[in-house]
């Protein structure tokens, strides 16, 4: 699986876009980006993935730039319940289902 | 539809005893999987299942044992727990899409070993 680069933190306002940014300069053609949060102390939870088309779903948006070497999470409307460590992960679909997840972004909302 | 549930939420272990962490989802997902969380760190793969009776070693698999009896269930054993397997578990699932996969967590088992 390729590796992801990811800034330890950042604060957005509340009500604010939350953009957060990913960077996966190795990633094959086969492999996917998929983004899920952790609120402290839970599971961690799915939020989207993509290929390399930008993708929207009710929680978020996923932004894959064209050569697909970084892409960008978009949280429309933070909310202060949006606060939690953000994880980018490339991960490939074909025998090999091993999530690898790196120390992600810490994402705090600010009131 | 509970989704991934755990057993215990949480448990104090002295060095050298065993225990047993139970995993279940009502989801009738194929795969299901064990991590651990160290502090400040993202989730380390344990072991995980690719079916019944199934089982492959992750990134960690050293002082574990699983066991997949049944399809909703995914055991993790510690046979003799250490210090170091201080740490919160997370068990998920996924089912096996064609192209793309989800996993879906559990809350996690707080398990401390003195």
């Amino acid at each position: 699986d390729a590796k992801t680069t990811q800034p330890p933190s950042m604060d957005c306002a509340e009500g604010r876009a939350a953009n957060l940014p990913c960077n996966h300069s190795t990633i094959s053609g086969n492999e996917y980006v998929y983004w899920y949060r952790q609120i402290h102390s839970q599971g961690p939870q799915y939020i989207i993935h993509g290929l390399k088309n930008n993708e929207t779903n009710e929680m978020a948006s996923l932004i894959i730039t064209e050569d697909r070497k970084s892409s960008t999470l978009i949280l429309p409307h933070a909310t202060l319940r949006d606060t939690a460590v953000y994880y980018c992960i490339v991960r490939g679909n074909f025998g090999n289902e091993k999530l690898t997840f790196g120390t992600g972004t810490r994402l705090t909302i600010i009131p | 539809n509970a989704g991934v549930t755990q057993t215990p939420k949480f448990r104090v272990l002295k060095t050298g005893q065993s225990m047993t962490l139970l995993c279940a989802q009502d989801m009738n997902h194929e795969y299901m999987y064990w991590y651990r969380q160290d502090p400040g760190m993202g989730l380390r793969l344990i072991h995980y299942s690719v079916g019944e009776g199934t089982t492959a070693k992750g990134e960690v698999p050293d002082g574990y044992n699983v066991s997949r009896l049944k399809k909703q269930n995914f055991l993790l054993g510690l046979e003799s727990a250490a210090p170091s397997q201080t740490s919160v578990y997370f068990c998920a699932s996924s089912s096996q899409g064609l192209r793309t996969d989800t996993q879906y967590f559990g809350p996690g088992t707080r398990l401390t070993v003195l």
